[in-house]
């Protein structure tokens, strides 16, 4: 198996524009995660989904931030519109099920300007 | 609310050195945890995961115990070596979701 696989790997837009950001995380695992990794805030889950479903996106920080899964081999975080303040490295995550370990993509790197 | 936290932040050592790095959760209620590394500007590898009803695991140089009744895990790292250089980030999971620590980042001097 490749792994989860995140696009793009650097991206790097203007204050406004909608910033999209994929994922592909390992076959037939159930559970998806997106974290935002900072200096000042370390690691933090925004959403996962179990089977597609949102479960949780207690961690999604604004409206400006959301994200799909619209089937079991594909997912985006999409942030509309982009603001300086969201540059930071997006991680997808995927595992099989609780209590079982969890794999990370390799991440994207957000910059905002 | 879990909370994880790591000590030392950072640590710098000469290479040959065993060393341990600590992590501590608040909530004892977890099902496992789990230690990763992350190279500078690079994705996060897992290296050790525990399940809540072992209490350790192994892998080449690197040993991982949990004590859960107390809150604790240690990362042992034996005969540490330039290429062990990197952010070590311990992780619980209460369910679905981990919980990080904000890491330590060790050096190992040649």
């Amino acid at each position: 198996d490749a792994g989860v696989i995140q696009s793009p790997r650097h991206e790097v837009t203007e204050m406004g524009q909608e910033v999209t950001l994929r994922c592909k995380p390992i076959s037939g695992h159930d559970y998806l995660f997106w974290y935002r990794q900072t200096m000042m805030r370390g690691l933090e889950l925004l959403i996962y989904f179990n089977n597609n479903v949102p479960i949780d996106d207690s961690g999604m920080p604004e409206d400006r931030f959301s994200a799909k899964m619209p089937n079991a081999s594909f997912s985006t975080l999409k942030i509309q519109p982009s603001e300086p303040r969201d540059s930071a490295v997006y991680f997808c995550a995927s595992s099989p099920d609780s209590p079982y370990g969890y794999t990370f993509g390799s991440g994207t790197r957000l910059t905002v300007v | 609310k879990q909370e994880v936290t790591q000590i030392p932040a950072a640590l710098s050592v000469p290479e040959g050195e065993n060393l341990v790095l600590n992590c501590s959760f608040t909530d004892s209620a977890i099902y496992n945890l789990q230690w990763f590394r992350q190279d500078p500007g690079k994705g996060l590898t897992s290296l050790l995961l525990i399940q809540s009803s072992q209490r350790e695991q192994t892998s080449g140089r690197l040993n991982a115990s949990l004590d859960k009744s107390s809150g604790r895990s240690t990362l042992y790292i034996a005969a540490s070596q330039p290429g062990d250089s990197a952010t070590y980030l311990c992780a619980v999971s209460g369910g679905n979701k981990l919980v990080f620590g904000a890491g330590t980042i060790l050096r190992v001097k040649s």
